[in-house]
C-alpha cells in the first residue's frame, strides 16, 4: 500500500517559471489538502478538496491552483514562481472530511527552492 | 491567521525530564488531533480526541482534551532522545461546518542526552 505519493522530492525553479507538484493517494480518501511549511510557521493550508470536482481555498491560496478530476489525484500548480514560494510542501489525505475528519496521512514532502 | 495557538514554540529538556505542549483554540472543536514530525520527515498522526474531558495514554504520552473542547495538551513523561521532533495539534476549522484541517505552529522539542 503506497499511501500518499508526492513528486518530485526536490525542485529548483527560476522566478516566473511554472510547475506542478503531483500528489496521489491509493486509499480512496475523499479529503485531500496541500500545506506549506516554513520555519516557525507550522503547516499552513493552501487548498483542499472534499471530493472529486470540489476544491476550496485555505489560508494561503494566492499563487497556487488546484484541481481534483479523480479521487486519487490532487495536483498543485504554481502559476509563476516567486522566491516567497520557497518552502516545503506537503500533501495529505484522510478518509473523513472535517469536522468528521479521521487520521491524515502525509506524503514525504517536496522541497521547493525558487531563485 | 492561525486559529489554533500552540505553546511553547521551542522546548529544550534533559533526557528524563517531562515535557508538555499546549494547544488553544478560539472556537469549540469537534475533535483535536496530534501529530509528530521528526527532523527532515513528514507529520505522522499520533492520536485523535473527540469527547469533552477525554484523556488518552500511549505509553509515556498523555493527551487531554479540555472540558470546553477549546484546549488540549500533550504530556511526555521521562523524555527520551527518540522523542525529538516537532509536535503539532490540528483541528477542523472553516466557514462550512469546520471543513478545513488547521494546524498549530508546533512545539519543537530537543532532548539533551
Amino acid at each position: 500500500n503506497a499511501g500518499v505519493t508526492q513528486t518530485p522530492k526536490f525542485q529548483v525553479l527560476k522566478t516566473g517559471q511554472s510547475m506542478t507538484l503531483q500528489c496521489a493517494q491509493d486509499m480512496n480518501h475523499e479529503y485531500m489538502s496541500w500545506y506549506r511549511q516554513d520555519p516557525g510557521m507550522g503547516l499552513r493550508l493552501i487548498h483542499y478538496s472534499v471530493g472529486a470536482g470540489i476544491t476550496d481555498q485555505g489560508e494561503v491560496p494566492n499563487g497556487y491552483n488546484v484541481s481534483r478530476s479523480t479521487t486519487e489525484d490532487f495536483p498543485l500548480r504554481l502559476l509563476s514562481a516567486a522566491p516567497s514560494q520557497t518552502s516545503v510542501y506537503f500533501c495529505a489525505s484522510s478518509y473523513g472530511r472535517p469536522p468528521l475528519n479521521t487520521e491524515a496521512f502525509f506524503g514525504q514532502g517536496t522541497r521547493l527552492t525558487v531563485v | 491567521g492561525q486559529q489554533v495557538m500552540q505553546i511553547p514554540q521551542y522546548q529544550h529538556v534533559q533526557e528524563g525530564e517531562d515535557f508538555t505542549t499546549y494547544c488553544n483554540s478560539s472556537t469549540t472543536l469537534s475533535n483535536i488531533q496530534w501529530y509528530k514530525q521528526r527532523p527532515g520527515g513528514h507529520p505522522v498522526f499520533l492520536i485523535q480526541l473527540v469527547k469533552s474531558g477525554e484523556v488518552k495514554k500511549q505509553k509515556r504520552l498523555t493527551f487531554q482534551f479540555g472540558e470546553a473542547k477549546k484546549n488540549s495538551s500533550l504530556h511526555i513523561t521521562a523524555t527520551q532522545t527518540t522523542d525529538v521532533g516537532t509536535y503539532f495539534c490540528a483541528g477542523p476549522f472553516g466557514e462550512t461546518s469546520g471543513s478545513r484541517l488547521t494546524f498549530g505552529e508546533g512545539t519543537q522539542l530537543t532532548v539533551n542526552p
